[in-house]
């Protein structure tokens, strides 16, 4: 079972509708989780992280946690063709500063005008 | 916006040849990380760096790799003997408190 697991893409919407990333992870001890965005050959750039159970909002992000699902997930709303890019799940073990992150594999998303 | 700096962009290196790849980090972060990503896979980490000394290391981390923080500011990832497989690209990454991290621009590293 892959650590860090999301769901296979690639993913397709339309601009201006809801795109919805979901991910999953295997330690049950993970605290800290983070969604990337990636435009193809370039870094990772970080969106959002999330600590508690439940909604964590910022623009037209939202992610969502559930702990005892074990579930991650990222909601962006009024999609845009700018949104078109690789997002990845990270998931630390540790609450704490200097915690290593485990990747997911990514899923591409395309947001078509 | 501050950003993580790394140098070279791209570094071309034969086979069992040595490289170093530097990044200088955002200047008031405390906690800082090499990753790697192999093309078309996922980001992989490498070592945690944190009051001078390495604080975290995956397995991928062997004999063949060092971290060095030589002064205030550069973080530097040395490979010795490099092989084709250690092709990839490398990232920098820095945090002050946790809450996620600021990714360098990455080193194309190519082993020819």
């Amino acid at each position: 079972q892959k650590e860090v697991e999301q769901n296979s893409g690639p993913l397709s919407v339309p601009e201006g509708a809801i795109a919805s990333l979901n991910c999953t992870y295997s330690d049950r001890g993970s605290q800290s989780f983070f969604w990337y965005r990636q435009y193809s050959g370039k870094s990772p750039e970080l969106i959002m992280f999330i600590y508690s159970n439940g909604d964590k909002e910022d623009g037209r992000f939202t992610a969502q946690l559930n702990k005892a699902s074990q579930y991650v997930s990222l909601l962006i709303r009024d999609s845009q063709p700018s949104d078109s890019a690789t997002y990845l799940c990270a998931v630390n073990p540790y609450n704490t500063n200097a915690g290593k992150s485990t990747f997911g594999d990514g899923t591409t998303l395309t947001v078509k005008p | 916006e501050p950003e993580v700096t790394q140098t070279p962009s791209h570094q071309v290196t034969q086979m069992g040849q040595e490289v170093i790849l530097r990044c200088v980090p955002i200047s008031n972060h405390l906690y800082f990380y090499w990753y790697r990503q192999i093309l078309g896979q996922k980001v992989e980490f490498l070592v945690s760096f944190y009051n001078n000394e390495i604080s975290e290391k995956s397995e991928i981390f062997d004999d063949q790799f060092s971290v060095e923080r030589p002064d205030g500011s550069n973080f530097t990832l040395k490979i010795r003997s490099t092989k084709l497989e250690d092709s990839a690209m490398y990232f920098c990454a820095s945090t002050r408190s946790g809450n996620g991290y600021t990714f360098g621009s990455g080193t194309r590293l190519t082993v020819v």
